[in-house]
């Protein structure tokens, strides 16, 4: 069983549209770690959400920290061929050092 | 700053041969970290170690993996044997004390044949 399930596991969409990814755990979580990962590189950490309920936005991507801090969701608006890549959400399970990913989002936005 | 830089890039090798992958952490991080990626079981974590002191090491599959940080600036992963069921992709990243952010190395894509 993962920790952390994300869904969906694949969507391709057309330039333009909205979308929604989510990451979902049984577990309460102390933070949440959202990273983008490019074909061929490393994933690169986006955003990190701590505070039940919270909301960050960057640029046209909105983060949101469930009230219980057991799931966590990514709103894009607007979607651009360049938010294409591997959506992976991350929790501490390990006192700040011992990251567990999620399951993963790989999403594909088209011209 | 140069970020996490990772050799070699690509690794292409037959089984039973032993494989050696290489890593440069962000200088000035503490802590760094070994994970490996496939298709089937996602990002795993193998090995972190802070201060060049491997601290877990419960994510490593096999004796066959082995690792070490001889110094802050310099870290390994080898597999000995190789066997084709480790072909993969390993990322090694790194971390500054009291930051949440790791940062990863572009990877090494291994393929044992």
């Amino acid at each position: 069983t993962q920790l952390l399930e994300q869904s969906p596991q694949f969507l391709s969409i057309q330039e333009g549209e909205n979308l929604t990814v989510y990451c979902n755990s049984s577990s309460v979580f102390s933070s949440l770690q959202w990273y983008r990962q490019e074909p061929g590189e490393g994933p690169v950490l986006l955003v990190t959400v701590v505070t039940g309920g919270e909301v960050k936005k960057l640029k046209r991507l909105t983060f949101q920290f469930g009230d219980a801090r057991k799931d966590s969701s990514l709103h894009i608006t607007a979607a651009q061929p360049g938010d294409t890549g591997l959506y992976l959400c991350a929790t501490d399970t390990g006192g700040g050092n011992k990251l567990t990913f999620g399951t993963g989002t790989q999403l594909k936005v088209e011209l | 700053d140069a970020g996490v830089i990772q050799s070699p890039r690509h690794e292409v090798t037959e089984m039973g041969q032993e494989v050696t992958l290489r890593c440069k952490p962000i200088s000035g991080h503490n802590s760094l970290f070994w994970y490996r990626q496939t298709m089937m079981r996602g990002l795993e974590l193998l090995i972190y170690f802070n201060n060049n002191v491997p601290i877990d090491d419960s994510g490593m599959p096999e004796d066959r993996f082995s690792a070490k940080m001889p110094n802050a600036s310099f870290s390994t992963l080898k597999i000995q044997p190789s066997e084709p069921r480790d072909s993969a992709v390993y990322f090694c990243a790194s971390r500054s004390w009291g930051s949440y952010e790791q940062y990863f190395g572009p990877g090494t894509r291994l393929t044992v044949t």
